[in-house]
């Protein structure tokens, strides 16, 4: 069973357009992340939530948009895109209370805007 | 605040040949450490975490890294590489968020 699944893996979609990708976790965690990797593999934290509630939000352009409908789903809506926006991104999932626990991965959704 | 820094960021090395990758933190809380390795277009999976306790953490194949509370430091290593080994290797600290480091790329040649 995936504990963290994201779809799509892979996403190419033109300059203004408007796309979503989707995460789920099944590991029963109350946390979710978003983070972007970039050409040079640099991890970088964007969102996260707690229980649908937003903790966490880096300086991010506000073309992004996360929304959590419960806490084992956690969607990334972008507009507008960019072509700087192309990256990997990867969903995450954790207990937050437990800082000890690592946190999950998904296998990351290649976006690429041309 | 709390941050996180590989000091290399490619490191080529011989199959069977030892490897060490390299990871300093700085953090005004107390953390929790960690080493992730992300295979080639796959996610980030866990290698090792130090919570407490024994300073030298091992891990899944065949890693270890030792916790340095003085120098701040947890480095990675591991004796004798495989090919299978090529990946890229994050440090991540845990306090008030997850923080990784910049990613050291590891290349194992023949």
């Amino acid at each position: 069973d995936t504990a963290v699944s994201q779809t799509p893996k892979y996403l190419v979609t033109q300059m203004g357009n408007d796309k979503s990708i989707k995460c789920e976790q099944n590991l029963g965690h109350d946390t979710m992340y978003w983070y972007k990797q970039d050409s040079k593999k640099f991890l970088k934290i964007m969102f996260s939530y707690n229980n649908k509630e937003l903790i966490i939000n880096e300086t991010v352009p506000n073309r992004f948009s996360p929304k959590s409908p419960d806490k084992a789903h956690l969607n990334l809506h972008i507009n507008s895109l960019e072509l700087g926006d192309s990256a990997v991104y990867f969903c995450a999932s954790s207990q937050l209370d437990r800082r000890d626990t690592e946190a999950f991965f998904g296998q990351g959704t290649r976006l690429t805007v041309v | 605040a709390q941050s996180v820094t590989q000091l290399d960021s490619q490191v080529p090395v011989f199959e069977e040949a030892p490897v060490e990758l390299r990871c300093n933190y700085s953090s005004s809380v107390s953390v929790y450490l960690f080493w992730y390795v992300q295979y080639p277009n796959q996610g980030l999976q866990l290698l090792l975490k130090y919570l407490s306790g024994s300073t030298l953490v091992k891990g899944i194949n065949g890693f270890e890294a030792e916790f340095n509370k003085s120098q701040t430091s947890f480095h990675l290593r591991k004796p004798s590489v495989h090919i299978s080994d090529t990946a890229e290797y994050f440090c991540a600290v845990r306090g008030n968020k997850l923080s990784f480091g910049a990613g050291t790329t590891v290349t194992v040649r023949a």
